[in-house]
């Protein structure tokens, strides 16, 4: 089982919120972890959004709009990146990362298509 | 204005070698622990590794690990990774990141454009 688990894709319309979720190992409680999320769109570097670990320790990104938000899910276990007031040029590819066992370990990524 | 140059990537045969560089300008890279990230075509991210700011501590993915060495040059202000016994798994873009050493205060917001690498016959 992979230590980070992303929905391979979601759909949303523009205006509405899209919750993209990080779903952590069973065994590693989320609780204990930064998560980290980037956005990738296609033929670019990753882009840093934010990292989050609870609402009083998170840090965004130089630049990012606060419409990007983390939040956390104790009883899914996981991570998640809410992004409200979808814009069509939201639609990317999102990663989260944690560091776990000395290593950077990211997700398999989400699909964001705003349609 | 902060850069990330990635270079020396190409196109290697299986057994191969490469020695990819990132020169990093804009931020103190002597003060950066730094990573190289890649991703093969069409899928994920994958972390490859890390190094301290003064490079006495290194971090590999299982994957690369005793085939590729990262190293550094702060005089320089650039980042390497030489890669060896290259097979056809190692295709990807690498990119090279101020990503630290475990979380630190410095937030991982800069990444280069990456530079392709290709093994293959």
């Amino acid at each position: 089982q992979a230590v980070l688990t992303q929905p391979s894709s979601l759909s949303a319309s523009p205006g509405a919120s899209a919750s993209l979720t990080c779903t952590l190992r069973s065994g590693i409680n989320v609780a204990k972890y930064w998560i980290y999320w980037y956005q990738q769109k296609p033929g670019s570097p990753p882009q840093y959004l934010l990292r989050y670990k609870s609402d009083s320790d998170t840090q965004q990104g130089s630049g990012v709009p606060s419409r990007f938000s983390g939040s956390k899910d104790a009883s899914a276990n996981a991570g998640t990146l809410l992004i409200s007031g979808l814009q069509s040029e939201d639609e990317a590819d999102y990663y989260c990362m944690i560091w776990h066992g000395s290593v950077w370990v990211f997700g398999g990524g989400t699909k964001l298509t705003v349609l | 204005e902060v850069q990330l140059l990635e270079s020396g990537g190409g196109l290697v045969q299986p057994g191969g070698s490469l020695r990819l560089s990132c020169e990093v300008s804009g931020i103190s890279f002597s003060t950066n622990d730094m990573s190289w990230v890649r991703q093969a075509p069409g899928k994920g991210l994958q972390w490859v590794s890390s190094i301290s700011r003064t490079g006495a501590t290194t971090y590999y993915a299982d994957s690369v690990k005793g085939r590729f060495t990262v190293s550094r040059d702060n005089s320089k202000n650039t980042l390497y990774l030489e890669m060896n016994s290259l097979r056809a798994g190692d295709t990807a873009v690498y990119y090279c990141a101020n990503l630290q050493i475990a979380v630190a205060g410095t937030v991982p917001e800069y990444w280069g454009q990456g530079t392709l690498v290709t093994v293959s016959s």
